[in-house]
């Protein structure tokens, strides 16, 4: 089977870093992928991680450990507009079907 | 702007009505897929289609009917809708949906439904 969790909910403060948690367990993980979605609005792309390590993109980083099944989404220098659901999502090999977990509403606060 | 449109992006039906729902990319793309996403709970993949063949359907109803006339275009017939069917209903388009190990979808804005 496959299973994917992330917290439900976050919340920090304006400025600050957080970290946002996503384990998964699936058969034939191929890579995995992070979406910021606003409140009525499309999911868009963040990261992708195929190999272990941290891939930076200015404030934001994502880390993959294979072994681990384990991700992590970093935000930096949190601002107001980061308040959005974050979801994580894993690719399988031999297809590129998503299979997403249910997403982590973070709150920014001033 | 993503490049995936959605029409409507608002629909109240009841039980009885028939509609449909429209997605449009403009990315060239050769995938397609339809999602359904409740509250607190993940996105549920409902159906796929390849290069305008449907390759994936997701255990769903028949009273959600894909149509997909060409690669930009898809469609979701909605028949008999049941109130648990109430959603945001989102589209996505990709490149290569089979054997590519990175397959970045582009969503549209989705259409938040409600059954009566």
């Amino acid at each position: 089977g496959q299973n994917i969790d992330q917290p439900t909910e976050m919340t920090a403060t304006e400025g600050a870093i957080v970290q946002i948690n996503c384990t998964y367990q699936t058969s034939g993980f191929n890579g995995l992928f992070w979406y910021q979605q606003h409140a009525g609005e499309a999911p868009t792309f963040l990261s992708y991680n195929v190999l272990d390590g941290l891939e930076e993109k200015g404030r934001f980083s994502s880390f993959l450990s294979r072994s681990k099944g384990y991700s992590y989404l970093l935000l930096k220098e949190l601002q107001m507009k980061d308040s959005a659901s974050y979801l994580c999502a894993v690719t399988s090999l031999g297809g590129g079907k998503l299979i997403f977990g249910q997403g982590t509403e973070l709150s920014v606060k001033p | 702007e993503t490049g995936v449109t959605q029409t409507p992006r608002h629909l109240v039906m009841g039980m009885t009505n028939k509609k449909s729902l429209k997605c449009e990319q403009h990315l060239g793309h050769n995938a397609m897929y339809w999602y359904k996403q409740s509250a607190k709970k993940p996105l549920e993949l409902m159906f796929v289609y390849s290069l305008e063949e449907r390759v994936e359907n997701n255990s769903v109803p028949s009273r959600f009917s894909p149509e997909c006339p060409n690669s930009s275009h898809l469609f979701l017939h909605l028949h008999t809708l049941q109130p648990e069917d109430s959603a945001l209903y989102l589209c996505a388009s990709s490149q290569d949906p089979q054997g590519s190990p990175y397959n970045e979808q582009f969503f549209g804005p989705g259409t938040r439904l409600t059954v009566l």
